[in-house]
């Protein structure tokens, strides 16, 4: 299986910063990477799909980088609706695998 | 647009069996791979498994080797997952989930709750 390994595991921030959260894949996935924003009791909110395409509605603050087994989601200028916990999931084979997750908080 | 829309709560006794549907809209339900995915409380997602377009070929997780069927009604355009011998750790939310157009489309999700 493939394992996907993010940081940091929490995040404190505090609005209109910029924030970076890492994703690493533990074999090449090329870039069938999916980022998600999670809020509680809800399903995931997929933001970015192979790697760095932007899914339809999803504000441009959110971008995401990388290929093969290194990945990045930067989000520039955090807004108050960002507070959230953010996953990244490998769709290059199954299992799909997921990132434990990064929970963004208020600093 | 792809569209997974999943059947209700669910409360079940340790031991119980429960049987969730996920119904797909469009015309191409017969051509996807259709997966499920589960999320307990405050925890991460965890891959149960995948079934054909043709539900004649199912992959589960060694996890859920035994206790897990997924069928297929390409009548219905409807996926249903069967999870036996529940316990207390089954309890989540499980979500059915495709690959399509280059990303991942979900339904709502499904709590099902396991408790005596």
């Amino acid at each position: 299986d493939i394992q996907m390994t993010q940081s940091p595991s929490t995040l404190s921030a505090s609005v209109r910063d910029r924030v970076t959260i890492t994703c690493r894949a533990s074999q090449s996935i090329s870039s069938w990477l999916a980022w998600y924003q999670q809020k509680p009791g809800k399903a995931p909110k997929l933001l970015i799909y192979t790697a760095s395409s932007l899914e339809s509605g999803v504000p441009s603050r959110f971008s995401g980088s990388g290929s093969g087994t290194e990945f990045t989601l930067t989000i520039t200028s955090l807004q108050p609706d960002d507070f959230a916990t953010y996953y990244c999931q490998q769709y290059d084979s199954y299992p799909w695998t997921f990132g434990q997750g990064t929970k963004v908080e208020i600093k | 647009q792809v569209q997974l829309e999943q059947s209700g709560a669910e409360v079940k006794k340790p031991g119980a069996s429960v049987k969730l549907s996920c119904m797909a809209s469009g015309n191409t339900f017969s051509t996807y791979y259709m997966h499920w995915v589960r999320q307990a409380p405050g925890q991460g997602f965890e891959w149960m498994g995948i079934i054909s377009p043709t539900g004649d070929i199912t992959t589960y997780a060694q996890k859920f080797q035994g206790r897990v069927t997924m069928t297929r009604d390409t009548s219905t355009s409807t996926v249903y997952m069967d999870l036996r011998s529940l316990r207390s750790e089954d309890t989540a939310v499980y979500f059915c989930a495709r690959e399509s157009d280059g990303k991942v489309h979900w339904g709502q999700g499904t709590l099902v709750t396991v408790s005596s």
